[in-house]
């Protein structure tokens, strides 16, 4: 079955950096867009950036453009997510999901929190 | 960028009763391909959010056929039939139009 593991969130100070993971089992990874959303704390979804199925396009939103970079590993079936120049506005619990249909999300992960907090 | 507002943001219905949420988007949704570039999601209480329907009127795999999606272009709907207990959440809409992907603000749907 399709499994989506997140981990690398954590408590950071503001302006440091975390590399988020996402592990995929259960479906060929390399035939698929992934996708990652953030939500924070009692507030809605937001979708953050996209990687396609090769890594040869990523797209971000304007909140994050310069600062996050999503990247993928086919051969370790993992996609991840690069945050630098953290604030407190990042603080969210990050999903990773699995697109398609061109870009429906079909699973997602369980979710890692990142909390900026000085 | 893509706006995508919803109505009601939130909704108090009787289990057994119909429920309905609007979602509009700023401009078409409607791909070359001539679908409807539109989700539904639902994120239940303290879970990750599930797929409902793509493509503005399909359900996704295992999602009961009480749920219904329906509109075109820019106007959208989601319909309950028969809300029962298990649908409790915040109902999302999401275009996956072109990038950046847009969510609607979520719709609180909770039993009366």
């Amino acid at each position: 079955q399709v499994q989506l593991v997140e981990s690398g969130g954590g408590v950071v100070q503001p302006g440091r950096s975390l590399r988020l993971s996402c592990a995929a089992s259960g479906f060929a990874f390399n035939s698929f867009e992934m996708d990652w959303v953030r939500q924070a704390p009692g507030r809605g979804l937001e979708w953050v950036a996209l990687t396609s199925y090769d890594g040869g396009n990523t797209r971000y939103a304007d909140s994050v453009r310069g600062r996050f970079t999503v990247s993928r590993d086919n051969s370790k079936n993992t996609v991840y997510l690069q945050v630098n120049s953290l604030t407190v506005e990042d603080t969210a619990v990050y999903y990773c999901a699995r697109a398609v249909y061109g870009g429906s999300l079909d699973f997602w992960g369980q979710g890692t929190l990142v909390a900026v907090s000085s | 960028d893509i706006v995508m507002t919803q109505s009601p943001l939130s909704l108090p219905v009787t289990p057994g009763e119909p429920a309905s949420i609007s979602c509009r988007s700023s401009q078409s949704l409607l791909h070359s391909k001539g679908y409807n570039s539109l989700d539904w999601y639902l994120q239940k209480p303290g879970q990750s959010p599930q797929l409902l329907i793509y493509w503005g009127s399909h359900r996704a795999s295992g999602v009961p056929d009480r749920f219904s999606g329906s509109g075109s272009g820019t106007d959208f709907t989601l319909k309950i039939s028969r809300v029962e207990a298990e649908d409790v959440g915040v109902y999302y809409c999401m275009q996956a139009l072109e990038t950046p992907r847009s969510f609607g603000q979520g719709t609180k749907l909770e039993i009366k």
